[in-house]
Formats: C-alpha cells, sequence, structure tokens
C-alpha cells in the first residue's frame, strides 16, 4: 500500500451504533487530519494530530471520539450519531503542521450514511 | 477570521476551451496558497501550490499566480479535457499564529468537459 488509506470506504449505520473509521498512512509523516465533507459546504477540519498527540478540535461533537496510537495510524470512533452526520469523512498527512510548507496528502475518504 | 471565495459551479466546457476559475481570499499575514483537485470517487489531490507573493505555481498544465495585491490565485488551463473533470478547491494555510496544520478550503468548483 502507498500513500494514505482508509478503511472502510463506505459505512451504513443506525443512530445507536458503535463503529469505527481507520486511517493509514505510509509516508512517513508525522501529522494526521480528519476531515468532514458535506455537500455544498467547505471542508470541515476535526482534528489534528502531531506526532499522536491532538493538537487541534474543532468544537467537534463528543459523539465522535478520535484516537492515534502512533504516527501511522489514526481512527474516527463513532456512536450515537445523527442522520446530519451523514458525509464523506477524509483523512490526510503531512509532514509537519507547520501547513505553509507541508502539503497535506488525502485518503480516498469513508462515506458514511446514518439511518 | 480567514476564508476562501471561490466562484460557484458547476462548470462546463468543450474539450480545448480555456479554463478560469477564480479564487480569492481574505487572510491575515502572508498565507501560502493552493489548488487541490477531487477527481470522482477521490481523495483531494494537491494540484499546485505558490507560497509567496507573485509566485506561480503550476502542474499538469494548470497555472495560478499568487497575487497579493487582489488578494486572488486564480486557477488557469489553456486547454481542458475530458479526463479534466472533476472538482477543485482553492485553499490557504494561515502563517504565523492561528490553527497549525489548519487548511481553509473554498466550497469547490466542479468542472465537467465534454468532448
Amino acid at each position: 500500500e502507498t500513500g494514505v488509506t482508509q478503511t472502510p470506504r463506505h459505512l451504513v449505520m443506525g443512530m445507536t451504533n458503535k463503529k469505527s473509521l481507520k486511517c493509514e498512512q505510509h509516508l512517513g509523516h508525522n501529522a494526521m487530519y480528519w476531515y468532514k465533507q458535506s455537500a455544498k459546504k467547505p471542508l470541515e477540519l476535526m482534528f489534528v494530530y502531531s506526532l499522536e498527540e491532538r493538537v487541534e478540535n474543532n468544537s467537534v461533537p463528543s459523539r465522535f471520539s478520535p484516537e492515534c496510537p502512533n504516527s501511522s495510524h489514526l481512527f474516527l470512533h463513532l456512536h450515537t450519531l445523527q442522520p446530519e452526520d451523514s458525509a464523506l469523512y477524509l483523512c490526510a498527512s503531512s509532514q509537519d503542521t507547520s501547513g505553509y510548507k507541508s502539503e497535506q496528502y488525502f485518503g480516498p475518504g469513508t462515506r458514511l450514511t446514518v439511518t | 477570521g480567514d476564508s476562501v471565495t471561490q466562484m460557484e459551479g458547476p462548470v462546463t466546457l468543450s474539450e480545448e476551451a480555456f479554463l478560469t476559475i477564480n479564487c480569492t481570499y481574505t487572510a491575515t499575514g502572508y498565507p501560502s496558497l493552493f489548488w487541490y483537485v477531487q477527481y470522482p470517487g477521490e481523495g483531494l489531490q494537491l494540484l499546485l501550490k505558490a507560497t509567496k507573493a507573485d509566485d506561480k505555481g503550476s502542474n499538469k498544465g494548470f497555472e495560478a499566480t499568487y497575487r497579493k495585491e487582489t488578494t486572488s490565485f486564480h486557477l488557469e488551463k489553456g486547454s481542458v479535457q475530458v479526463s479534466d473533470s472533476a472538482v477543485y478547491f482553492c485553499a490557504l494555510s494561515p502563517r504565523g499564529g492561528g490553527s497549525q496544520g489548519n487548511l481553509i478550503f473554498g466550497k469547490g468548483t466542479k468542472l465537467s468537459v465534454k468532448p
């Protein structure tokens, strides 16, 4: 595998379910990100991890819980979601979090549908 | 706060037509600017970037010039192909203070190229 991979690619879950999204980067990067992409809205940054420490949490509801066990893996644990949480969830990684020097590499996303 | 505004789509062009997608930004200081492209069913890919005023980013026939005086970073291509059909996102990364590693995206412009 190369680049950034995400599993599953598609997920349908009920509002009472608990599920997890997985992201893995094979680029040797130190920073990883979760984004939410909804129709007709800009991409929303949800979480940023740098060297496995969370450095950014953009007021995301507690029903989304990230986990970064090491610099190559990032999870997003989901529980008691709402239908408006249906979206494409994108994972990205970068060499560091300097932003202006370090472009981000994106995975293909997980299409989540909450019923 | 910092923001990115790009032209609403969708944009429909015939093959070999000239493409311009407008992007303007609001930011304090001197952000870095990016264009990302998202092909159907895939994640975002970095298309080109510019890190300082008057820089020109280019890739795959696409170009964009960082214009500080007009706070713009318009994407252009002289002759589009059907394979260029995708959604294009303009983004900025603030410098200095603010969020670490944060990319601020526009809403995206969908381009459809007809044969």
